[in-house]
């Protein structure tokens, strides 16, 4: 199984801060992406990095993959209660038989 | 486009008792995904069906099983309910299997009494 942890589990942050959630493992990924879910909805995703170093960005939102493919983080700029939810990063395996999903994060923005 | 679509949206039953969820992957995608997601926690990965056939398995109990039809909709079968099954069950489905990139449908939340 590869495991992926997630930091921090929960962040409760006011409206116009900064934040930084991680996503770490021992395993190497053919991809990542992260997933943002919330209540009564599905996961749907937000990007996918595949090149070691990459970085992409979605508006407010900062994805970078680590240089080894084992790690990645996802930075938002100036968060607003929208971005409220269940962040989840998840992992292609080299083999790409399955996905296989963090322990995700739950952000709360304070108006 | 509509999207993956599951069904019933919510399910109550007593352990013991089966429970089937059903699930139609968005037009033109061949692979569908089965979750379990528990309250609170991330997703447990369960069940990966590409054309017609069961292609990985996550580590669950046998009593947890599916097919999918030639259609590419799915059915999650659950025999032998027990309380710890209590959970959002989420389908999703996927154009270019193994890339990572799902859809997903808003989920089926069984609840075991």
């Amino acid at each position: 199984t590869q495991l992926l942890e997630q930091s921090p589990q929960f962040l409760s942050i006011q409206e116009g801060e900064n934040l930084t959630v991680y996503c770490n493992s021992s395993s190497v990924f053919s991809s990542l992406q992260w997933y943002r879910q919330e209540p009564g909805e599905g996961p749907v995703l937000l990007v996918t990095v595949v090149t070691g170093g990459e970085v992409k960005k979605l508006k407010r939102l900062t994805f970078q993959f680590g240089d080894a493919r084992k790690d990645s983080s996802l930075h938002i700029t100036a968060a607003q209660p929208g971005d409220t939810g269940l962040y989840l990063c998840a992992g292609a395996g080299t083999g790409a038989n399955n996905l296989f999903f963090g322990t995700g994060t739950r952000l709360t923005v304070i108006p | 486009e509509a999207g993956v679509t599951q069904s019933p949206t919510h399910l109550i039953k007593t352990r013991g008792q089966q429970a089937t969820l059903r699930c139609s992957p968005i037009s033109g995608h061949t692979s569908v995904y089965w979750y379990q997601q528990a309250l609170g926690l991330g997703l447990q990965f369960l069940l990966w069906y590409d054309e017609g056939e069961e292609r990985n398995r996550g580590n669950f109990p046998p009593r947890f099983s599916g097919r999918q039809f030639p259609n590419y909709s799915s059915e999650l079968n659950v025999n032998a309910l027990e309380l710890e099954d209590s959970a959002l069950y989420l389908c999703a489905s996927s154009l270019l299997p193994g890339t990572g990139e799902l859809f997903f449908g808003e989920g089926s939340r069984l609840t075991v009494l």
